[in-house]
């Protein structure tokens, strides 16, 4: 059964760098058969995918157009778990942030992560 | 990008009644070669993160009671609860994985009438 753990701050002040991760188990960061995504959920902007790392034979990262410029995904194949920064945070992303995978041939989201609540206040 | 609609955004059903929640993309979701419409729904209760229902938009995900279901090709999609419960009073979301950027509804809560 594969479980994703999520951590890091819960409070981020604005211009700042958001940085969470998630750790896998039951799975490998690195699978040919697997995408490793962050959502995110606010009452203004829904449910937001923000991207996705995955491994096809080296890595690949695929960010939403909205954060593109800010955000940044690092898979760490020695604790099997992969990482979140999103740089020069406003009031705006404050935001609840998931972690979940999507299998190969599929599209759906499954597991997820317990979610982590991000204010970005100063 | 695929928007996706959902209608409407809040539902009040009697418990034993049945609950239909509507989700309309902008753009059809049914890939030709497979003749599968990429489509899932979700459900979310509070502090909880989405738990997935349905995909394919109407295969049912394993442990889901079988009083939800999926229907729907193409452009237009729907969940029904045949008998709702006092443990579906939640909200629910639609999404499209048909192609990237992955989309969501913006969802629809669901309460005891």
């Amino acid at each position: 059964q594969v479980q994703l753990q999520q951590s890091g701050p819960g409070l981020v002040k604005p211009s700042q760098t958001l940085s969470l991760t998630c750790a896998i188990s039951g799975d490998s960061v690195s699978s040919n058969s697997a995408t490793w995504n962050w959502i995110r959920q606010s009452p203004s902007r829904g449910l937001e995918w923000l991207g996705r790392t995955y491994y096809r034979s080296k890595w690949y990262n695929d960010y939403a157009v909205s954060v593109r410029s800010r955000i940044t995904f690092n898979p760490d194949t020695s604790k099997n778990q992969f990482s979140l920064q999103l740089n020069s945070v406003t009031l705006e992303d404050t935001a609840v942030y998931y972690c979940t995978r999507v299998s190969e041939g599929r599209g759906w989201f499954d597991p997820w992560g317990q979610g982590t609540l991000v204010t970005v206040s100063s | 990008d695929i928007v996706m609609t959902q209608s409407p955004d809040s539902l009040a059903v009697s418990l034993g009644e049945r609950a239909t929640i509507n989700c309309k993309s902008s753009q059809s979701v049914l890939y030709s070669s497979n003749h599968k419409n990429y489509l899932a729904w979700y459900q979310q209760k509070p502090g909880q993160p989405p738990k997935l229902l349905i995909y394919w938009a109407s295969t049912r995900e394993s442990g889901v009671p079988d009083r939800f279901s999926g229907s729907g090709s193409g452009t237009d999609f729907t969940l029904t609860i045949s008998s709702l419960q006092a443990e579906d009073v939640t909200v629910y979301y639609c999404q499209q994985y048909y192609s990237t950027p992955y989309t969501f509804g913006q969802g629809t809560k669901l309460e005891i009438k």
